[in-house]
């Protein structure tokens, strides 16, 4: 079966340092996705990403964040200036055209320290 | 704004013990409702998906599921749990453009005993 492919698995950066996460989509899919999980609090949707721009985000979505796609297969996700809040655990998903069904990825720790 | 409610945070089961999952949501519109697994150091699966028809569906590994419009709830059940079910299970309902902005409930994690 297909798979949403998130790295890195874990990563621990500096309060202030930039991060990128990284994910390779589903291939066929056109829709993208980023959601977050707070140690011990629900999944939280960030961003939607279809057609090379945002078609929805959140309020947690700040200038702080960014999503690009650099190619034809990565989904990032770029948080300019890490704070001790933003460690969780970050999802990648997508999305077929035609489908309904969101396919997520394993997930990166981010731990700000 | 959305929300979804997972009652039961912690379960612990036997093996062959029936399961029920509550699950509310609360948004006037059109949702679509789905229910994901996430065994322990996996990623989110989906089990099963409700976007119209008939209210009773069923999904992967003999789970199903029924919402009642009326009690604004998607119930997750399984009539008789392996140990293999041990895994946190995550209500969600997807609304916004294509119905697919996940507003997921708090999860319920449960264990069963061999």
């Amino acid at each position: 079966e297909p798979e949403v492919t998130q790295t890195p698995s874990h990563q621990v950066t500096q309060m202030g340092q930039e991060v990128i996460l990284r994910c390779v989509p589903i291939s066929n899919h056109l829709y993208f996705y980023w959601y977050r999980q707070i140690l011990g609090q629900k999944v939280e949707f960030l961003v939607s990403f279809y057609n090379n721009e945002i078609s929805e985000k959140s309020e947690i979505f700040d200038d702080q964040f960014s999503v690009e796609r650099p190619d034809g297969s990565n989904f990032t996700l770029k948080i300019r200036s890490t704070k001790l809040e933003d460690s969780a655990m970050y999802f990648c998903a997508s999305r077929s055209n035609s489908g309904n069904t969101i396919y997520f990825g394993e997930g990166s720790w981010l731990t700000v320290v | 704004a959305q929300s979804v409610s997972q009652h039961n945070h912690h379960v612990i089961l036997s093996e062959a013990a029936s399961l029920e999952l509550g699950c509310n949501y609360s948004y006037g519109g059109t949702v679509n409702l789905f229910w994901y697994v996430q065994y322990p150091g996996q990623h989110l699966q989906l089990l099963l998906k409700y976007f119209s028809g008939d209210p009773l569906v069923k999904g992967i590994k003999g789970f199903e599921a029924e919402f009642i419009k009326s009690k604004f709830s998607f119930n997750l059940r399984k009539p008789s749990v392996q140990w293999s079910d041990t895994a946190e299970y995550f209500c969600a309902a997807g609304t916004g453009n294509a119905g697919n902005m996940l507003t997921f409930g708090g999860g319920t994690r449960l264990m069963v005993k061999p």
